[in-house]
């Protein structure tokens, strides 16, 4: 079974600061690898999509990585500002099924 | 881009009544519908998959008479939670994915279910 593991739980960073949150996984052979932000109360947002022949992906401020052989991934978020504050969450596809971290929770001080 | 729609977003019952949720997708055809569920500062967790037009697979651990899930259309999916007790309080998630395997899951806003 895969298991999906972040860390930290939580992250408290001022404003400007660059954020680098990891998520590490147990079974290899996936099929892809989905960063999702996620706000209080609400559904979940796509971010970035990693399939498993690639190792990184970017989009504007965000860049994420994928290591298979180590089984992590690690999500960057450039320069970051008070809106980023949401929870994020790695996500992994095997068959056609996703395998969910627990999520980081960030809050970026004004 | 792909959207889904998830009614209701909040819903507050007494224990012992049925509640269901709908979850549609808007601009796409779903062949795959999925149900998941959230604890507070917990992963979300799947509970069933559905097929347009097929029984729903639930997962281990999840009562299939007491969550029942419908995939009627290729738009509509449904999850009734029938009889609801104070513990089935959580916050339910779906997503659907269209026809082709490589197809991501897009995702509904969720529904925040309270049973007091």
């Amino acid at each position: 079974k895969q298991e999906v593991t972040q860390i930290p739980a939580a992250l408290s960073v001022p404003e400007g600061e660059n954020l680098v949150l990891n998520c590490s996984f147990t079974d290899s052979a996936i099929y892809n690898l989905q960063w999702f932000r996620q706000d209080p109360g609400k559904g979940l947002t796509s971010l970035l999509l990693i399939q498993s022949s690639q190792r990184e992906q970017t989009s504007g401020r965000l860049n994420a990585s994928l290591d298979k052989s180590s089984g992590r991934s690690t999500l960057y978020i450039a320069a970051s500002q008070p809106g980023d504050s949401a929870t994020y969450l790695c996500a992994l596809r095997v068959d056609y099924k996703l395998s969910f971290g627990a999520g980081t929770t960030v809050t970026v001080r004004a | 881009g792909a959207v889904v729609s998830q009614h209701p977003s909040w819903v507050i019952c007494k224990s012992g009544t049925s509640v269901k949720i709908e979850c549609r997708s808007l601009d796409f055809q779903a062949t795959t519908m999925f149900w998941y569920r959230q604890f507070p500062k917990q992963s979300l967790m799947l509970m069933a998959t559905s097929n347009e037009g097929s029984k729903a697979t639930y997962e281990q651990g999840v009562e299939k008479d007491k969550f029942l899930i419908n995939h009627a259309s290729l738009t509509l999916s449904t999850l009734t939670v029938t009889s609801a007790h104070p513990e089935d309080s959580s916050f339910y998630i779906c997503s659907a994915r269209g026809r082709g395997y490589n197809q991501p899951q897009h995702f509904g806003d969720g529904t925040r279910l309270s049973i007091l």
